[in-house]
């Protein structure tokens, strides 16, 4: 059983539309994270949440923007994406601002 | 800037016998982070082990153990008596000691056959 949950775990979505991804973790970690992963690639880090503020952002594009009500929820929240933003969208956390030591088992995202 | 390279994009071993998966990095840094992370074709990616640099010891868990190299740059993982199970990508990873984000290699594809 994974420690951190994400939903949904797949989501197919059109270039005009408004979603959400959600994540979740009640480990009591204060740093959590989103990588966006492309088939058989490594995670490239896309945001850091560090006690609920937005620490890192990797020059990510603003069609894609965080979000972190309180300290066990992280959301993603998507408009207007493009193909190439097809891709499987990995949550992780950890204790503090450091290398990932959970991750959920990730949205599998496609945009037609 | 600081790199990770995984040299065997591919790897297979037959259940019950011992693998090791190459990674080497560049860095100018003395005090840093390295890791290995799992993830089966289930999608979620595993912190498997980790090695502190100022550490001379090679961590071990369980099966999997490391032979770290400092000045050789080399962090290789072993994996004794393979099971079916350890069948994934492997990423070899990197981390500054002061912080920043994680650099990883490209993976290796390794299959364990019956």
């Amino acid at each position: 059983d994974t420690e951190v949950t994400q939903t949904p775990k797949h989501l197919v979505m059109g270039m005009t539309n408004k979603k959400s991804l959600k994540c979740e973790q009640h480990m009591g970690h204060r740093a959590m994270y989103w990588y966006k992963q492309k088939a058989k690639k490594p995670p490239e880090l896309m945001f850091v949440y560090s006690y609920e503020k937005l620490s890192i952002n990797e020059s990510v594009p603003s069609r894609f923007s965080p979000e972190c009500p309180n300290s066990s929820l992280l959301n993603l929240h998507l408009h207007a994406l493009q193909p190439e933003d097809s891709a499987l969208y990995l949550c992780a956390s950890s204790l503090r601002t450091g290398p990932p030591q959970h991750f959920g088992d990730g949205t599998r995202l496609s945009i037609l | 800037a600081q790199t990770v390279t995984q040299s065997q994009p591919e790897m297979s071993v037959q259940e019950a016998e011992t693998v090791t998966l190459s990674c080497t990095y560049d860095t100018s840094e003395n005090n840093y982070y390295l890791f290995w992370y799992k993830q089966p074709p289930s999608r979620q990616m595993i912190l498997v082990i980790r090695q502190e640099a100022y550490k001379q010891q090679n961590a071990t868990e369980n099966r999997f153990s490391v032979n770290f190299q400092k000045a050789a740059k080399s962090f290789s993982l072993k994996i004794s008596d393979s099971q079916l199970g350890d069948t994934a990508m492997y990423f070899c990873a990197y981390r500054r000691e002061q912080g920043g984000k994680l650099i990883f290699g490209q993976g290796t594809e390794l299959s364990v056959k019956p």
